[in-house]
């Protein structure tokens, strides 16, 4: 069965620190999506990234970083030089399935707060 | 990508009573997925929908308190029946479109 676990509830750093949040994922498919979402406190759910279980390649966009370790089963995320705007609560999910349209079942979810 | 519209945005109910969700994407799309979000909480599961068949839902949820239809391609609906205050949530109404999750803005369900 499907499951993410993000260990760390609630994390708060001062501005312009770096910051990780872990996940870890449970499947027994080998075909398999792994996503981040970013949820602001206006509610909203916004996408950041989608990975395949083929493609160990770390990936970076601008400040955000995913570190991908499937000998570990971990999808982490590394924000640098956080900014209070990144505030906001942090969903890993996982989607089994060739497709990529099974279902997806997400974390508890991290709360970062960056404090100015 | 993938537009989605919820209605209502946003409601206050009664206990016992039941409330329609509805969902409207603007592609057509194999699978719904229909979430609820208790506050402060992850998003859980509550069923996939299927346009043509019935839904399929995950542990903990059943038909008869969240009926589900999907009558066509671009369209769904969630019914959460006989509303106690525990149903108070934000329910979320979400297609998966190029290997990518979309979300309605949700449904805030406040039950009295």
């Amino acid at each position: 069965a499907q499951k993410v676990t993000q260990a760390q509830t609630e994390i708060s750093v001062v501005e312009k620190e770096d910051v990780t949040l872990d996940c870890v994922y449970e499947t027994r498919d080998t075909t398999y999506y792994l996503f981040w979402y970013k949820q602001p406190p206006s509610g909203e759910l916004v996408f950041l990234i989608r990975r395949n279980s083929f493609d160990e390649q770390n990936e970076i966009s601008g400040r955000y970083s995913w570190n991908f370790q499937k000998s570990t089963s971990s999808f982490n995320f590394t924000i640098t030089a956080s900014q209070v705007v990144d505030s906001a609560v942090y969903f890993c999910a996982l989607s089994e399935g060739a497709s990529g349209t099974y279902k997806y079942i997400f974390g508890t979810g991290t709360r970062l707060k960056v404090l100015a | 990508s993938a537009v989605i519209s919820q209605k209502p945005s946003r409601d206050i109910c009664q206990r016992g009573t039941s409330l329609t969700i509805q969902c409207q994407v603007d592609s057509q799309v194999t699978m719904m997925f229909w979430y609820r979000q208790q506050p402060g909480q992850s998003l859980t599961l509550i069923a996939t929908a299927n346009q043509g068949s019935e839904a399929t839902y995950e542990s903990g949820f059943v038909i008869d308190k969240f009926p589900i239809s999907r009558p066509n391609l671009t369209f769904s609906t969630l019914t959460v029946s006989n509303m106690s205050p525990e149903d108070s949530s934000i329910y979320l109404c979400s297609v998966a479109f190029g290997g990518e999750l979309f979300f309605g803005e949700g449904s805030r369900l406040t039950v009295l």
